[in-house]
């Protein structure tokens, strides 16, 4: 079955604390993006990646890292998470080529951080 | 800033009616829209992608854009409770990247 999927899918954790929350797709796509959705904002997206060792950063990446080894997986990572960056999270891939940009979403990751 | 607008709702219609959903954006050189339907704490679906004017029916959904008006809407047909869902307007901004709309909240009453 085609899917992306994330770990884990909710984390409570303290401030601080480092944290990765790893997304991985088995449909060979090449784009993979993370986004955080918070009531009244909307999905904005965190960092993008293009390929294996290519990424940038999107709207609201203060905070975040991220790293591109493998084409099919996509970890997020909170070196020192804050209160602030309690959000629902998602994962989601596409292919670049074709002009279809059809993007697919994990299932999410619900963060708290105290 | 690329801005995709879309009425929070709700958008309240009753079991059987039609739904429209409605969605405008700014960057006149986009070229791929789409629609999800998220639930509420779930992930967005794919349910629509449009790419040329005009009208692309699947089912009881109808995507219709209007590049001239920058305006992409989401018409629902014999709507079902089971239909009441956000539902999320996206752009195609460069490459893979999207802009998202924040979504119109449906309700569909029995």
């Amino acid at each position: 079955e085609a899917q992306v999927t994330q770990n884990p899918r909710y984390l409570i954790t303290v401030t601080g604390k480092k944290l990765t929350v790893t997304c991985s797709q088995n449909m060979n796509h090449e784009y993979m993006s993370w986004y955080r959705q918070d009531p009244g904002l909307g999905l904005r997206q965190i960092y993008y990646s293009m390929n294996v060792e290519v990424t940038d950063k999107g709207d609201v990446p203060e905070g975040y890292k991220v790293s591109r080894k493998e084409k099919r997986n996509f970890p997020l990572i909170l070196e020192s998470p804050s209160p602030n960056q309690t959000s629902l999270y998602f994962c989601a891939s596409s292919l670049l080529g074709g002009g279809r940009y059809e993007q697919y979403f994990g299932p999410g990751t619900r963060l708290t951080v105290t | 800033q690329k801005e995709v607008e879309q009425n929070s709702g709700p958008l309240s219609v009753p079991e059987g009616a039609i739904a429209s959903l409605n969605c405008t954006y700014s960057d006149r050189g986009s070229q791929s829209f789409f629609w999800y339907r998220q639930y509420s704490g779930k992930s967005p679906e794919l349910i629509m992608s449009i790419y040329s004017n005009g009208d692309k029916e699947d089912g009881r959904f109808t995507a219709q854009l209007n590049k001239a008006s920058q305006y992409v809407s989401l018409l629902i047909r014999d709507s079902q409770p089971s239909d009441s869902a956000t539902y999320l307007c996206a752009v195609n901004e460069r490459y893979s990247t999207l802009t998202f709309g924040k979504g119109t909240m449906l309700l569909v009453s029995p």
